[in-house]
């Protein structure tokens, strides 16, 4: 199974700051037709988990550009800019290259 | 895109529960889909997966306890929990193909 290790469990922030949120998988996430099915998801407290950003770095619909992906093959980051009180919550990176899917063990970003 | 879980409660270790995902807004038919878990306060564990074809995919933890299926007719999801331990108690989600839309969720409490 593909292991995802996100770094770091929490992270505080102010209000407007800018925070990153790593991704390790433990094999490349490059599917054979060439694809990174790496996705990142927050999880706002009480709510199910929403989809941000689709093969490393592609907006989901309606999804702001203060959020940004990067990365490629094992490493993966998400950065999240003028950080805006609807952004606390858990975020989750998720793998989408190979079966079972898996996810990371959570971001949980609070306000500092 | 709308997906409503359905069917959770209290059942008691050993038993069995059906869980139910009504689609709507999209061609369900076209469209493989996921169920996953979330214990909690825990992240998120995905269990399984079934194609527009009906092949299907499970989690290590649930294989040959859980079963996944689907009713196009009725743009309906199932899981059949069956044999169920207290492990299994959790929050379960539904969500299309790629995790770009999810549902609210349904509560699995598994204890005597």
């Amino acid at each position: 199974d593909v292991v995802m290790t996100q770094t770091p469990v929490s992270l505080s922030v102010s209000l407007g700051g800018q925070v990153s949120i790593s991704c390790r998988s433990s094999q490349s996430l490059v599917h054979n037709n060439g694809n990174t099915y790496l996705s990142w998801y927050l999880q706002k407290p009480g709510q199910s988990p929403q989809l941000l950003i689709y093969k490393v770095s592609n907006r989901f619909s309606g999804i702001s550009d203060r959020f940004s992906g990067s990365g490629s093959g094992t490493d993966f980051t998400l950065k999240i800019s003028r950080v805006e009180p609807d952004d606390l919550g858990v975020y989750y990176c998720g793998q989408g290259t190979q079966y079972p899917r898996t996810f990371g063990g959570g971001t949980k970003l609070e306000l500092k | 895109v709308q997906l409503v879980e359905s069917g959770g409660g209290l059942v008691q270790p050993g038993k069995s529960l059906k869980l139910s995902c009504s689609a709507s807004g999209f061609t369900f038919s076209s469209y493989g889909m996921h169920w996953i878990r979330q214990a909690p306060g825990k992240g998120l564990d995905w269990v399984a997966y079934i194609s527009s074809s009906s092949g299907t995919v499970y989690a290590d933890a649930v294989k040959g306890r859980f079963t996944i299926s689907r009713d196009n007719a009725k743009n309906t999801l199932y899981l059949q929990l069956n044999s169920l331990k207290s492990e299994d108690t959790a929050i379960y989600y539904c969500a299309t193909t790629l995790f770009d839309y999810w549902g609210q969720g349904v509560m699995v409490t598994v204890s005597s």
